[in-house]
């Protein structure tokens, strides 16, 4: 079956540490997004790419940073520069068009204690 | 980017049609108006989608207004697991990429 693959499903780490969340799909879209969501809010974008080996900040980018050099791949990893990394993140994918609908991943929770 | 304004929060009984309304009165001519859905630890899932016509599927319909300013989710009938919070979002048709979540409705059925 076709889908997208975030991993892991709960991550912990120690203030102070780079930590990269995985996320993987098999649908053959072209655009990828990573979203961020704190409790009882919506959802907040990073970081989104369109086409392989480019990037966009998206609102909330400081502390983060990601790479796309696989269409299927689009890791995030959070830098011990991002203040407040505890929370849950969402990985999309979509075609390139805007009829196209988004599909989410089932997200990482990352603590940082 | 255009935003979108929803209800914090909805009611609704079970076995009772649910009207969740959206306001997007920045839209523009090229933007498709996106609803989703999200249950409590899972990412959101699609629901439906529509540009200027009424659109149905089997989850649900979405009536559009005609200044295409506001749009309206149904729930033709309310079931306890559609208790979630529900997300309208702009996309344009020339995918700038750039997508924009409000806080979306936390829709709850009442048994």
């Amino acid at each position: 079956d076709g889908g997208i693959t975030q991993s892991p499903k709960y991550l912990f780490r120690k203030e102070g540490q780079n930590v990269t969340l995985s996320c993987e799909q098999n649908l053959n879209h072209d655009a990828m997004y990573w979203y961020r969501q704190d409790p009882g809010q919506g959802l907040r974008l990073i970081y989104y790419s369109q086409i392989v080996n480019d990037f966009q900040k998206g609102d909330i980018a400081e502390g983060y940073s990601v790479s796309r050099e696989k269409k299927e791949s689009f890791p995030l990893t959070v830098t011990s520069a991002q203040k407040n990394p505890t929370a849950f993140y969402l990985c999309a994918s979509s075609m390139f068009q805007g009829s196209s609908p988004l599909h989410f991943g089932n997200g990482t929770r990352l603590t940082v204690t | 980017d255009a935003k979108t304004t929803q209800p914090n929060s909805m009611e609704s009984n079970e076995e009772e049609p649910v009207h969740l309304p959206c306001n997007h009165s920045t839209i523009s001519g090229t933007d498709y108006i996106h609803w989703y859905r999200q249950l409590p630890s899972q990412g959101p899932e699609y629901v439906i989608h529509g540009l200027t016509s009424n659109v149905n599927n089997r989850m649900a319909s979405l009536a559009i207004a005609e200044d295409r300013k506001s749009s309206t989710l149904i729930l033709h009938r309310a079931t306890l697991r559609d208790a979630a919070v529900y997300y309208c979002i702009l996309r344009d048709a020339s995918n700038t990429g750039k997508l924009i979540f409000g806080q979306g409705t936390t829709l709850q059925v009442k048994p």
